[in-house]
């Protein structure tokens, strides 16, 4: 089974700043996608953004975006201007030809 | 996503009960998971389903079992619940239909909180 890490429990930002936040992931197969999912208080599982990674050029959506580095098996989400909305917990996903894999999350509070 | 909903929101039961969790779909997928999350260790498969006939387990599917009653519906059992089973659970659908497995994304429901006392 693929292993995803996500290093870091919490992280705090102030509003209008922007944050990083860390995954790596374990894996021997060439062939996969990852995905940040939100997870507001309401507890609904939002995708934020997919990266493939055949692909070298790092998704983007919005004031998300990605910094994927493929052979340090690094996929950091960065999310620009933040807003009061987004405080939530964070995952980090792996999937290949088989099922999805989570890591533990990041919750980011955002300061006003 | 309002296309998947959970069934009960929140439950409290205890050890030794048998509980069903529903899972219901409008987005016409084939393909239907089910996940428990638990604090620290993030969403990990129970059982997933890539249409009627075909029930596959997943990560951790010992003390569950689950039901496809039909392409729209999911539904997962604890047949004897057990206080390690409290958890947050969520049913997740995909369509792999119109692309590849590569393009497939997961919708989540907003998820069952259970409580096994």
């Amino acid at each position: 089974a693929q292993t995803v890490t996500q290093s870091q429990p919490e992280m705090s930002v102030q509003e209008a700043e922007t944050v990083t936040l860390s995954c790596t992931y374990d894996t021997s197969e060439s062939d996969y996608y990852l995905f940040w999912y939100k997870q507001p208080p309401s507890r609904q599982m939002i995708l934020v953004i997919r990266q493939e990674a055949y692909k070298q050029q790092n998704a983007t959506e919005n004031r998300f975006s990605v910094n994927f580095q493929k052979a340090a098996k690094s996929f950091s989400l960065k999310i620009s201007d933040s807003q009061l909305g987004d405080a939530a917990m964070y995952f980090c996903a792996y999937r290949s030809a088989g099922s999805l894999s989570f890591g533990a999350g990041t919750t980011v509070t955002v300061r006003a | 996503d309002a296309d998947v909903t959970q069934t009960p929101r929140n439950r409290i039961t205890k050890t030794g009960k048998r509980i069903m969790l529903e899972c219901s779909q409008t987005k016409g997928h084939d393909r239907m998971y089910w996940y428990r999350q638990d604090p620290g260790l993030g969403l990990r498969l129970i059982y997933y389903s890539f249409d009627v006939k075909d029930i596959n387990k997943g990560e951790i599917s010992d003390g569950y079992s689950v039901s496809r009653q039909a392409q729209a519906k999911f539904s997962l059992s604890l047949e004897s619940a057990i206080p390690n089973q409290t958890a947050l659970y969520f049913c997740a659908t995909s369509d792999l239909s119109r692309a590849g497995w590569g393009q497939e994304t997961q919708y989540f429901g907003p998820g069952t909180r259970l409580l096994v006392l």
